[in-house]
């Protein structure tokens, strides 16, 4: 179908750990965004990936698009009180599907 | 720029009753999209509309909800009668470019609580 994977539903960290969400699909992906969501807040945008094996980042977040356009993962390095929340993936293929979300909590 | 607005914020009504929500995208967007997140949950669409046509409808429950963008611009989803399980973030998004593939701008949303 069209949906997309996203694993794990839930992480709790301890501040400086690092953290990886992944999601994936059964079809190729034209591109992919992420988005984060603050308790409370809407989804906002993070970043979109278009390109096969594309890594972008920013600051301490690690974005990666799969080879085969099928996957990608946000890395977090050293996380901090502030990226808690839920973040989501989203297949931008004609209509927008989104994931089911990783929630993150982050222990101080 | 301003971003999304939508309102109300919060509604509160019994089953069976009516609500409808309004949203005012970014100008000059020309995609708009109604999403419903139930809590804990991912954001589903509803509808997408270019300009004032509607896109993809498929998973808008049509016995009961119901939107409209009549001139382009300003949307409204309603529903009626309300069920329970329609207890929702209702979310109204809007993109610069079709088909998405650009960012999302998501408003504040519309929080409905069904009693």
């Amino acid at each position: 179908g069209q949906q997309v994977m996203q694993i794990p539903q839930y992480q709790h960290v301890q501040e400086g750990e690092d953290f990886t969400t992944y999601c994936n699909s059964s079809t190729t992906l034209s591109n992919i965004q992420w988005y984060k969501q603050r308790p409370g807040g809407h989804p906002v945008f993070l970043i979109q990936l278009v390109k096969s094996g594309e890594v972008k980042k920013q600051k301490r977040l690690t974005f990666q698009f799969g080879e085969a356009k099928k996957n990608s993962s946000l890395h977090i390095t050293a996380t901090q009180t502030t990226d808690v929340g839920t973040y989501f993936c989203v297949r931008s293929q004609g209509n927008l599907i989104f994931g089911k979300g990783t929630k993150l909590s982050v222990k101080p | 720029e301003a971003g999304v607005a939508q309102s109300p914020r919060y509604k509160i009504i019994e089953k069976r009753q009516s609500v409808a929500f309004w949203c005012n995208p970014i100008s000059g967007h020309a995609t708009l999209y109604w999403y419903q997140q139930i809590l804990g949950q991912g954001p589903k669409l509803l509808i997408q509309f270019q300009n004032n046509g509607v896109v993809d409808d498929s998973q808008l429950p049509k016995d009961r909800f119901s939107a409209e963008r009549l001139k382009g611009v300003d949307s409204t989803l309603k529903i009626q009668p309300a069920k329970l399980e329609d207890s929702a973030v209702y979310l109204c998004v809007s993109a610069r470019l079709a088909g998405g593939a650009g960012e999302l701008f998501f408003g504040e949303g519309s929080r409905l609580t069904v009693l």
